[in-house]
């Protein structure tokens, strides 16, 4: 079964100090894993992609490493800022069917505290 | 212009109610999508149009029924809702199908009472 879990639940830190956050994936055959930024009520934001080739990747504050041997890739957030405060979603496509679908994990809610 | 747009944003309506929450992109995207997303879990898939033609519905129940008018348009017409639809509905579209990014709208809250 394809399956997305991420750790830990939730998180608070302080602002200034860094965090990482994990997912652990069975998806197959995979096809991408991307992690999404939510604010609480809005949509979904991209911050990341990487294919099966890639290792990690950044983007400002955020670096996101891939393991494909492992099924592992975490999210790394340096210099937390308030506005960090969201959910974080690691999500992974799958090709079934014709059909590239996203498996979504149940997120990680980071709580950044002044 | 890199946004999806939904109207409205909020929505309360009784179970014998008819309405519509509206989703639109000006990105030239020719895949969109709707999901259903309940309090403190993930997004779930309940269509895909691809083309202006649907190509994936996520066995979801009659009483939600979706619409493409037009490569940037995207409806989905409610009837006769129940309570446990109450959720954020979330529009998203990408540029050709799921093999690439997809970008989300602000989502519509939807209450059923």
């Amino acid at each position: 079964k394809n399956q997305v879990e991420q750790s830990p639940q939730s998180l608070i830190i302080l602002e200034g100090k860094n965090c990482t956050l994990q997912c652990n994936y069975t998806v197959s055959p995979f096809s991408n894993l991307r992690w999404y930024k939510q604010d609480t009520g809005r949509g979904p934001v991209s911050l990341t992609i990487m294919t099966f080739s890639e290792n990690t990747k950044s983007n400002g504050r955020y670096t996101a490493t891939l393991d494909a041997d492992t099924k592992q890739s975490s999210l790394h957030i340096t210099a937390s800022q308030l506005s960090d405060s969201a959910s974080y979603i690691c999500v992974v496509s799958a090709f079934s069917g014709g059909y590239n679908k996203l498996i979504f994990g149940a997120g990680t809610r980071l709580a950044v505290h002044p | 212009d890199t946004e999806v747009t939904q109207t409205p944003k909020h929505l309360v309506m009784g179970m014998t109610n008819k309405k519509s929450l509206k989703c639109e992109q000006h990105m030239g995207h020719r895949a969109m999508y709707w999901y259903k997303q309940k309090a403190k879990k993930p997004p779930e898939l309940m269509f895909v149009y691809s083309y202006e033609k649907l190509s994936i519905n996520e066995s979801v129940p009659s009483r939600f029924s979706p619409e493409c008018p037009n490569s940037s348009l995207l409806n989905l017409h409610l009837h006769a809702l129940q309570p446990e639809d109450s959720a954020l509905y979330l529009c998203a579209s990408s540029s050709r199908d799921s093999t690439d990014t997809q970008y989300f709208g602000p989502g519509t809250r939807l209450t059923v009472l």
